[in-house]
């Protein structure tokens, strides 16, 4: 069955270091998005991307997160200058038809700002 | 906006007992629902859906979800559970094709031995 995949699987990092997520999305699906996770919360919506322009996004994702699609498979969360709340599982998604059909998440990636 | 409520964040029951999740969501449009399930460690998974037709939706695994208009509300339920359910379930809701799908906070389903 066609996976979403992410890695690093877990990234340790210092505050105000920059950090990319990677994601590789099911290769028919147009429609990404990045979604995290606080330890013990809920699943929040950061942004979500079609047809290589940011579709929407929450409050949560401001001038220091960045996504891209610099290719045909990958896509990316960059965050600039990271803090300590940053500190989540960042998990990635792909949709072929977008809200209707539902997601197909990756394992996510734990990131930690120490 | 688009709303989810799990009033429930821990649910323990015994091995082989039924279970219900609850799950209520707020909108003023018609909207697609959907059950994800998260094992320890892992990513969220698709569960089951409810996008139209009928109100009753299946998984592979013995959950079904019915949706409820009427009472805005879309439970998770199991005649039997195992212990490998073991796992956090989150409810979630969008609006359209276009549209995030907004995630309640989650149940912690707690098997019994």
């Amino acid at each position: 069955e066609p996976e979403v995949t992410q890695t690093p699987s877990h990234q340790v990092t210092q505050m105000g270091q920059e950090v990319i997520l990677r994601c590789v999305p099911i290769s028919n699906h147009l429609y990404f998005y990045w979604y995290r996770q606080i330890l013990g919360q809920k699943v929040e919506f950061l942004v979500s991307f079609y047809n290589n322009e940011i579709s929407e996004k929450s409050e949560i994702f401001d001038d220091q997160f960045s996504v891209e699609r610099p290719d045909g498979s990958n896509f990316t969360l960059k965050i600039r200058s990271t803090k300590l709340e940053d500190s989540a599982m960042y998990f990635c998604a792909s949709s072929e038809t977008g809200g209707t059909s539902g997601y197909t998440f990756g394992s996510g990636t734990r990131l930690t700002v120490v | 906006a688009q709303s989810v409520t799990q009033l429930d964040s821990q649910v323990p029951v015994f091995e082989e007992a039924p279970v219900e999740l609850r799950c209520n969501y707020s909108s003023s449009v018609s909207v697609y629902l959907f059950w994800y399930v998260q094992y320890p460690n892992q990513g969220l998974q698709l569960l089951l859906k409810y996008l139209s037709g009928s109100t009753l939706v299946k998984s592979i695994n013995g959950f079904e979800a019915e949706f409820n208009k009427s009472q805005t509300s879309f439970h998770l339920r199991k005649p039997s559970v195992h212990i490998s359910d073991t796992a956090e379930y989150f409810c979630a809701v969008s609006l359209n094709r276009d549209d995030k799908i907004i995630f309640g906070k989650g149940t912690r389903l707690h098997i019994l031995p």
